[in-house]
């Protein structure tokens, strides 16, 4: 049968400018947020995480702002390179005691050269 | 670098026959996961697992599916009779708990999963 898969939405760079993937959680309960990496093939890979008492942090050319507001979270990634093309996931913890994650549908970062 | 490790990278089975997922956590983590990814979709929680029994499962967890940490290094995951709507990347993960900053140790470290086709 025909199999049904997610559109994901797709952003496109040069090399070397800076990326913006945006994300919208679900759950204003949510305490704890984390963006993931995935390339083709392998596992999500750790970026970068933010609390929901934090408005912004900063890792190695990337920046994580959570806006509480509109429930809106935004990955920034500074001098893109071409390695850094994959899936981008943002993921919230809504609640529980094991802390389990919720993942968002994905976006696919491409970097042309 | 630690990392989580799972074996096979991919399992081949027939509809109905019992399959084992497994892996090994991070050392010295505590909490345990199991999560799916049907082909070109979200990435999906089934279970957590912390001081050796289940802490949260979802609805996709169902009387199919158990999980076990038979020693002090592997967490496994069994599916009883496979299904056709089983096929899908299987990803373990797993977590401090404690220790470190409150952010470190929640951080989920994932493998790079178990494709699992079940025909």
């Amino acid at each position: 049968g025909e199999s049904v898969g997610l559109h994901l939405p797709t952003l496109s760079v040069q090399e070397g400018d800076n990326s913006i993937i945006n994300c919208a959680y679900s759950n204003s309960a949510s305490d704890y947020f984390i963006w993931y990496k995935q390339e083709s093939g392998k596992g999500p890979q750790f970026i970068i995480d933010i609390r929901s008492n934090m408005d912004k942090r900063q890792g190695q050319r990337v920046t994580v702002l959570l806006n509480k507001t509109v429930k809106h979270l935004s990955l920034q990634i500074t001098a893109t390179q071409p390695g850094d093309s994959a899936v981008y996931f943002c993921a919230e913890n809504i609640g529980g005691s094991a802390r389990q994650l919720t993942f968002g549908s994905g976006t696919q970062l491409t970097v042309l050269p | 670098e630690p990392e989580v490790t799972q074996t096979p990278s991919h399992q081949v089975t027939q509809m109905g026959q019992e399959v084992i997922l497994r892996c090994v956590p991070i050392s010295n983590h505590l909490y345990f996961y199991w999560y799916r990814q049907i082909l070109g979709q979200k990435v999906e929680f089934l279970v957590s697992f912390y001081n050796n029994e289940i802490s949260e499962k979802s609805e996709i967890f169902d009387d199919q599916f158990s999980v076990e940490r038979p020693d002090g290094s592997n967490f496994t995951l069994k599916i009883r009779s496979t299904k056709l709507e089983d096929s899908a990347m299987y990803f373990c993960a797993s977590r401090p708990g404690t220790s470190g900053t409150p952010l470190a140790k929640n951080i989920q470290y994932f493998g790079a999963g178990t494709r699992l086709s079940v025909l």
